[in-house]
């Protein structure tokens, strides 16, 4: 089945405690990018990455990294996470002008 | 600047009637996609449908069509029918053309399909 896994689902963490969002895609596309989406603002993009070792900032890139070293995974870090890093994240890929496959989401909260 | 606006935060719509859900865009790319999401109270994101903005025809899905009106700058989504599976939240997108790596998303609209 053609599908975006996130991991985890569901997370809450203190601040500054480092983490990782990863995702993963079975499709064989080469471009992947993080949202997150909060009440009113609908999806914000953070990263985008169009290919292998290529990666570029969103919108709202502010303390994220990300990293694209094989095709299929694209994970989010958070090294020093805040509370306005609480939100719902979203992975996504797609083929060149298609649409965009969503993953599950995970849901943040930073206390 | 490019934007997606959808000016209805929440719609309430009794089952069987149509509905539609409006949304408007700005940008100044003659070439782009427009493109419907749903987000159920589950969370996931469906993706519902495409309009290209050089298609002649709009585009329709079952019962999901995009009324898209190229001068008004408007790409609203009408579903027929509606059924109570339909409550969820809605997004209208945008990629313009020019900015391949990019997908600009409204705020969104809240539908309550009522029985």
């Amino acid at each position: 089945e053609a599908q975006v896994t996130q991991n985890p689902r569901y997370l809450i963490t203190v601040t500054g405690k480092k983490l990782t969002v990863t995702c993963s895609q079975n499709m064989n596309h080469e471009y992947m990018s993080w949202y997150r989406q909060d009440p009113g603002l609908g999806l914000r993009q953070i990263y985008y990455s169009m290919n292998v070792e290529v990666t570029d900032k969103g919108d709202v890139p502010e303390g994220y990294k990300v990293s694209r070293k094989e095709k299929r995974n694209f994970p989010l870090i958070l090294e020093s996470p805040s509370p306005n890093q609480t939100s719902l994240y979203f992975c996504a890929s797609r083929i060149p002008g298609g649409e965009l496959f969503f993953g599950e989401g995970s849901r943040l909260t930073v206390l | 600047a490019q934007k997606i606006t959808q000016t209805q935060p929440g719609m309430f719509v009794q089952e069987k009637e149509a509905v539609t859900l409006d949304c408007t865009y700005d940008t100044s790319d003659p070439s782009y996609g427009l493109f419907w999401y749903k987000q159920p109270s589950s969370g996931e994101m469906i993706f519902l449908i495409y309009q290209g903005s050089y298609d002649q025809q709009n585009a329709t899905e079952g019962r999901y069509s995009l009324n898209f009106q190229k001068a008004r700058k408007s790409a609203n989504l009408v579903i027929s029918a509606s059924q109570l599976g339909d409550s969820a939240m809605y997004f209208c997108a945008m990629r313009p053309y020019s900015s391949a790596s990019k997908i600009i998303f409204g705020s969104g609209t809240r539908l309550s399909i009522r029985p």
